[in-house]
């Protein structure tokens, strides 16, 4: 199993929609977690934290479920410039000897007009 | 602040061909850490420093890889000899403890 799996899409959403992804774990010990967004031909850049109470910044709204070893991310009122690829981002234990994130394999997501 | 810098943006060699790529990490950041992107494995890491120092370096592929970091403002990745395979996007990033990752905008590499 991989360390962190995401479903790759691509979502295709009309202007308006609200989308949600999902990203699963493997590591129950896994301390941080975070969403960044990756536009075509560009560098990954940090969209959100994801906090255990869940936390939202705008039309973006984050989500972890320790239990099940899932976050979550939902924007509503997609905009066309939402579109991209969302990278789930999991922070290695701090038990462990090296402090490391790892990165999903990301989801694509359009939004049409 | 310029953000990391990499350098070069782009890059098409030959097979066979030594690749150095070269990045500038935030100034005060103390990790520093090399990816690699394709369609067909995502990103994924290949090595990363901590105060200079190589931390985990079990991403890099084989012998033909390898990185340096020389002082606090510098590292390389060196591909010797560069193979078709090698070709992907090669982002450089850096951080403090506790906070965000920033990446440079990559030097997309082909290997032809």
């Amino acid at each position: 199993r991989k360390e962190v799996e995401q479903d790759p899409g691509p979502f295709n959403v009309p202007e308006g929609a609200t989308v949600a992804f999902n990203c699963t774990y493997s590591n129950s010990a896994s301390q941080s977690f975070f969403w960044y967004r990756q536009d075509c031909r560009k560098e990954p850049k940090l969209l959100m934290s994801v906090y255990s109470s869940g936390n939202e910044d705008g039309r973006f709204t984050a989500q972890l479920n320790r239990a099940s070893q899932y976050i979550s991310l939902l924007i509503r009122d997609s905009k066309l410039s939402d579109s991209a690829t969302y990278l789930c981002v999991v922070k290695a234990p701090r038990k462990t000897s090296y402090d490391k994130v790892i990165f999903g394999p990301g989801t694509s997501l359009s939004v049409i007009p | 602040d310029a953000g990391v810098i990499q350098s070069p943006r782009h890059e098409v060699t030959e097979m066979g061909q030594e690749v150095t790529l070269r990045c500038k990490p935030i100034s005060g950041h103390d990790y520093l850490f090399w990816y690699r992107q394709t369609m067909m494995r995502g990103l994924e890491l290949l090595i990363y420093f901590n105060n200079n120092v190589p931390i985990d370096d079990s991403g890099m592929p084989e012998d033909r890889f390898s990185a340096k970091m020389p002082n606090a403002s510098f590292s390389t990745l060196k591909i010797q000899p560069s193979e078709p395979r090698d070709s992907a996007v090669y982002f450089c990033a850096s951080r403090s403890q506790g906070h965000e990752q920033y990446f440079g905008p990559g030097t997309r590499l082909t290997v032809t």
